[in-house]
């Protein structure tokens, strides 16, 4: 069947570094590409998104990059601080539904 | 609703037991989807409703699970018989239409531990 594989499954880095997860789809139908982060014990929650058409997008501190061809996106946090510590989850749409990948868990060392 | 309601918040069952899950979706989106969350674990699909069409089955583990949509709102997923492995957090979201369009709102999902 369809797949989100991500990776790292964890991450740490110190309070003002740069983070970087990495993911890749298998349907090359996937048009539509978004990030949750979930905080422990939380549902969760939508902090940015990506569609086919568009290579890069940015809001404030995180950025997300697509390519297509290479079936491949990334979620891009810079200047990281405690509060972005949680579990994120990149998904692909997939004939009306999302897949999800396995989660990456971030953690920001103060 | 402001969000995306899902009762009990946390179910512990006995092994053998039925289960029903409910999922209360924000007014208006047609489109409905349960979700399967296992400790350190992803995000499974389970199943997925769109309007008045047939519901996409596909990702029910076992003919134990069941979910309907009445009326085109309220959900309820249904595990019968229960066993240790189906110990999870079931998670419930609603979108505005199809999800390439609108993307998902999530419930804070519903504990289910078999013992």
């Amino acid at each position: 069947g369809e797949n989100v594989e991500q990776h790292p499954s964890t991450l740490s880095v110190q309070e003002g570094d740069s983070a970087v997860i990495k993911c890749t789809y298998s349907d090359s139908a996937s048009n539509y590409f978004p990030w949750y982060k979930q905080e422990l014990g939380k549902r969760p929650q939508l902090i940015i998104d990506i569609r086919s058409n568009v290579g890069e997008k940015k809001d404030q501190r995180i950025a997300v990059t697509l390519n297509k061809t290479a079936k491949h996106f990334s979620l891009h946090i810079t200047e990281t601080q405690p509060e972005d510590s949680a579990v994120y989850f990149c998904a692909a749409s997939h004939t009306d539904k999302l897949i999800f990948g396995t989660g990456t868990r971030l953690q920001v060392f103060p | 609703g402001a969000g995306v309601s899902q009762s009990p918040s946390n179910k512990v069952t006995e092994k053998g037991k039925d289960v029903e899950l409910r999922c209360d979706p924000i007014s208006g989106h047609t489109a409905l989807y349960w979700y399967r969350q296992s400790l350190g674990q992803g995000l499974e699909f389970l199943i997925y409703f769109q309007g008045n069409s047939a519901p996409d089955k596909s990702g029910l583990p076992s003919d134990r699970f069941s979910a309907e949509r009445t009326g085109g709102s309220v959900s309820t997923l249904t595990i019968q018989r229960t066993q240790q492995e189906d110990s999870a957090v079931y998670l419930c979201a609603s979108s505005l239409a199809v999800v390439a369009n609108y993307g998902y709102t999530f419930g804070s999902g519903t504990r289910l531990t078999v013992v």
